[in-house]
């Protein structure tokens, strides 16, 4: 079965400075989606950024980029120029590209990010 | 397009009631999902239809959850007998993909239940 494992519960980052939060998962498969969701007190879980893991090249939204290690199966968010409206939980996810299990996302247990002004 | 909506948002109950939340999707959107989150945790799949047709369920979704989308729209988790271990976010998420790919999830804000 795979897992995704978020090792920092909490990080906290000044305002316009840059932070990174980490993300590692296991999983037998060599075909799959990663994913950085955002959940701001609101609930509403937002996408912030997708990775195919086919793709070498790393996956970038504005100020948000990832650095995705496939052997290494670690998947790494960095926020840069860090806003306040960045601060809400951050859940790291994986989804598998083919079979039975296609329909589901698997989250890690998140990480709450702070920003200081 | 308004977002995915969820109805209650908040529900407080006793043990042993019943409870059904709603869920309706963006529009056109083949493909719904029910996830459920505890406190401190991230969000664990329950089930998604694929149109009117429920293609995946959890072992999590015990013999007292059911789930209907009837005619493809909106959708309905009940729960039977509830627990206080049923206490949680339920999440619902929709979207729309051809053959899987591609997909973007659109979550709703989700029904905070209470059980008392």
């Amino acid at each position: 079965a795979q897992t995704v494992t978020q090792s920092q519960p909490e990080m906290s980052v000044q305002e316009a400075e840059t932070v990174t939060l980490s993300c590692t998962y296991d999983t037998s498969e060599s075909d799959y989606y990663l994913f950085w969701y955002k959940q701001p007190p609101s609930r509403q879980m937002i996408l912030v950024i997708r990775q195919e893991a086919y793709k070498q090249q790393n996956a970038t939204e504005n100020r948000f980029s990832v650095n995705f290690q496939k052997a290494a199966k670690s998947f790494s968010l960095k926020i840069s120029d860090s806003q306040l409206g960045d601060a809400a939980m951050y859940f790291c996810a994986y989804r598998s590209r083919h079979g039975g299990s296609q329909g589901n996302l698997i989250f890690g247990k998140g990480t709450k990010l702070s920003v200081k002004p | 397009d308004t977002g995915v909506s969820q109805d209650p948002r908040h529900k407080i109950t006793k043990r042993g009631q019943n409870v059904t939340f709603r869920c309706d999707p963006i529009s056109e959107h083949n493909r719904l999902y029910w996830y459920r989150q505890t406190l401190g945790q991230g969000p664990e799949f329950l089930t998604y239809f694929q149109n009117e047709a429920q293609l995946e369920k959890s072992r999590l979704l015990s013999d007292r959850f059911s789930a209907e989308r009837p005619k493809g729209s909106f959708s309905t988790l009940e729960i039977q007998r509830t627990e206080q271990g049923d206490s949680a976010m339920y999440l619902c998420a929709s979207s729309y993909t051809a053959q899987g790919l591609n997909e973007k999830l659109f979550f709703g804000s989700g029904t905070q239940l209470s059980v008392l």
